[in-house]
């Protein structure tokens, strides 16, 4: 079975900055994804970023990149230039076999 | 285009009440999966329905049932409800199953349930 782990259930960044969100992640497979999801206070999920296992390239989409290491299984989001709206709670995903498993989440919370 | 429509948006039961929950996916997607997300917790795989066959279920007793429709919307039902029912349930929709990589979930904005 696959477990997907975010060790920080809360970040705080000034508006601007930048903030690095850590997920790590378990599996014996070779060939999978990984996602990072953002949950506004509207509940939508929406889709951040995708990064597929057997690219050694780090995906990057405007202010959010990855920084993914397969061999540790680590798959960090980091958010530039933060902004106010940035402010959700952000899931950690990964995906084998048809199954999409998540991460507990952590909430970052951009400040004025 | 449509996103993916859940309903009711908050409902409140009482224990060992049952509920049906309703999810449409978008127009052309094939693929449902249904999540349920406790305080606290992350989403919580329950079930994943495609081409109107239920493909997959997550480690969730047999009182957390549904059904793919032929229009391809579906329905989360909960048997004899608990205090721990208590949680958002999301509804996701993609083309086909996830197995390429290539398909993307696109979630609805979730049923909110309360079990008192």
């Amino acid at each position: 079975a696959q477990t997907v782990t975010q060790s920080q259930p809360e970040m705080s960044v000034q508006e601007a900055e930048t903030v690095t969100l850590s997920c790590t992640y378990d599996t014996s497979e070779s060939n999978y994804y990984l996602f990072w999801y953002k949950q506004p206070p509207s509940r939508q999920m929406i889709l951040v970023i995708r990064q597929e296992a057997y690219k050694q390239q780090n995906a990057t989409e405007n202010r959010f990149s990855v920084n993914f290491q397969k061999a540790a299984k680590s798959f960090s989001l980091k958010i530039s230039d933060s902004q106010l709206g940035d402010t959700a709670m952000y899931f950690c995903a990964f995906m084998n076999d048809d199954k999409l498993s998540f991460g507990a989440g952590t909430t970052v919370t951009v400040r004025a | 285009e449509a996103g993916v429509t859940q309903s009711p948006t908050h409902l409140i039961k009482t224990r060992g009440q049952q509920v049906t929950l309703r999810c449409s996916p978008i127009s052309g997607h094939t693929s449902v999966y249904w999540y349920q997300q406790a305080l606290g917790l992350g989403l919580q795989f329950l079930l994943w329905y495609d081409e109107g066959e239920e493909r997959n279920r997550g480690n969730f007793p047999p009182r957390f049932s549904g059904r793919q429709f032929p229009n391809y919307s579906s329905e989360l039902n909960v048997n004899a409800l608990e205090l721990e029912d208590s949680a958002l349930y999301l509804c996701a929709s993609t083309r086909r199953g996830l197995v390429s990589g290539a398909n993307v979930l696109t979630f609805g904005a979730g049923s909110r349930l309360t079990v008192l």
